[in-house]
């Protein structure tokens, strides 16, 4: 089935620092979505990508779509500490989603 | 207000009894999901549907089982077969299987003691 490797697990940045996840497929995907899960909470839908090369916005947060349709990548600039929690991203394999194995965000203050 | 709705949030269990978690939504989706999250863990398939009266297992549907029988409800039985049940249960439904957002429920924590 469809399988997405996200990484890093883990990353750990100064308040103010920059942040990027990573999701690669071996296969090209039809889009790649993305979520963030609040500690404590349940992922929230942020994004999805489409198009090759797609670059999308959000304020503080540029999400990509790689030109093959293969990888994608969520940069957060300039941390806060809202930003902290659980990013995933989710594909689409044989009409289900799946998501990738998701990157933790903590934030030193 | 539309959304979906998972009960109970919390629920605890004898080792060996089989345990039903409640997903419902008002979305009018037809795509729904069920996921398992342990500590520090990804999301795992567990079971989704695209239709009424359909299912089909995702990656670890061993020691599960669903129903669909109504296109608001999606319940998710965890039965004793299932050798590891502590875990965070997610529910999560869609316009279109992949295709659109998926809205999470506030999830189920279950504890089997």
């Amino acid at each position: 089935g469809q399988q997405v490797m996200q990484i890093p697990q883990y990353q750990h940045v100064q308040e103010g620092e920059d942040f990027t996840t990573y999701c690669n497929s071996s296969t090209t995907l039809s889009n790649i979505q993305w979520y963030k899960q609040r500690p404590g909470g349940h992922p929230v839908f942020l994004i999805q990508l489409v198009k090759s090369g797609e670059v999308k916005k959000q304020k503080r947060l540029t999400f990509q779509f790689g030109e093959a349709k293969k990888n994608s990548s969520l940069h957060i600039t300039a941390t806060q500490t809202t930003d902290v929690g659980t990013y995933f991203c989710g594909v689409q394999g044989a009409q289900k989603l799946v998501f990738g194995q998701g990157t933790r965000l903590t934030i030193n203050p | 207000d539309g959304g979906i709705t998972q009960s109970p949030k919390y629920l605890f269990r004898k080792e060996g009894q089989n345990v039903t978690l409640s997903c419902e939504q008002n979305l009018n989706h037809d795509a729904m999901y069920w996921y398992r999250q342990d500590p520090g863990q990804g999301l795992r398939l567990i079971y989704y549907s695209q239709i009424v009266n359909d299912f089909q297992k995702g990656d670890i549907a061993e020691g599960y089982s669903v129903s669909r029988e109504k296109k608001e409800s999606f319940p998710l039985t965890v039965t004793s077969a299932q050798k590891n049940p502590t875990a965070f249960y997610l529910c999560a439904s869609s316009r279109q299987p992949g295709w659109t957002e998926a809205f999470f429920g506030q999830g189920t924590r279950l504890t089997v003691v």
